[in-house]
């Protein structure tokens, strides 16, 4: 099946920041979705991605759909503290009858100090 | 966007009982689904709940482990029957509102997940 590959799998940073993370799949998708969970609490969609190069932002976040369709960034800048928390791409559009479900990346723990 | 709640938010249960969880969301939505996420980890898809029709599993998930309910479209249950200490988890129902089995853009929202600990 499809698997994706997110890095890092944690970040340590001081605030004020720029952070960095990715994913990269092993086959195309054509939707990729950045989420942040808080603890004890469900995933929040940050942004959602539907085209090959698009580049799309949401106050201080960027991601950006990769021209190949196997990878997305996400960029947080001036990072604060209540930046803190897991970061989840995920993917969608396998071949066959699956292309409805999301395939999750690992996730990137984000610590920032204040 | 859509709202969802889940009830409950989170319960301690014995060995060899079940729990039914409960996801409504604030308005119709295509597609529904039920996700675990075990301590730590990312998450995976339990199954798929079809309005009016057998939900559709994952591998390594069965019926009768996991029944789903979906009576209608802003509402589904999901049951963790006969739970073990390994069924220590969250649970998430997660929607969205336009994909269809066809598409596959279309944003996708998540509930506030339901935490169970098993005893």
């Amino acid at each position: 099946g499809q698997q994706l590959n997110q890095s890092p799998q944690s970040m340590f940073i001081q605030e004020g920041e720029d952070v960095s993370m990715n994913c990269t799949s092993s086959s195309i998708f054509n939707t990729w979705l950045w989420y942040k969970q808080d603890p004890g609490e469900g995933p929040v969609l940050l942004i959602a991605l539907y085209k090959a190069g698009e580049l799309t932002s949401n106050g201080r976040l960027t991601a950006q759909f990769g021209i190949t369709r196997k990878d997305s960034f996400l960029n947080i800048s001036a990072s604060i503290p209540s930046d803190v928390g897991i970061y989840f791409c995920a993917g969608r559009g396998g071949s066959g009858g699956s292309n409805y479900k999301l395939t999750f990346g690992k996730g990137t723990l984000l610590t920032v100090n204040p | 966007s859509a709202v969802i709640s889940q009830k409950p938010s989170r319960d301690i249960c014995q060995r060899g009982t079940s729990l039914t969880i409960q996801c409504q969301v604030d308005s119709q939505v295509t597609m529904m689904f039920w996700y675990r996420q075990q301590p730590g980890q990312s998450l995976t898809l339990i199954a798929t709940a079809n309005q009016g029709s057998e939900a559709t599993y994952e591998s390594g998930f069965v019926i009768d482990k996991f029944p789903i309910s979906r009576p209608n479209l802003t509402f589904s249950t999901l049951t963790v029957s006969n739970m073990s200490p390994e069924d220590s988890s969250i649970y998430l129902c997660s929607v969205s509102p336009g994909l269809a089995a066809s598409s596959s853009y279309n944003e996708q929202f998540f509930g506030p997940g339901t935490r169970l600990t098993v005893l």
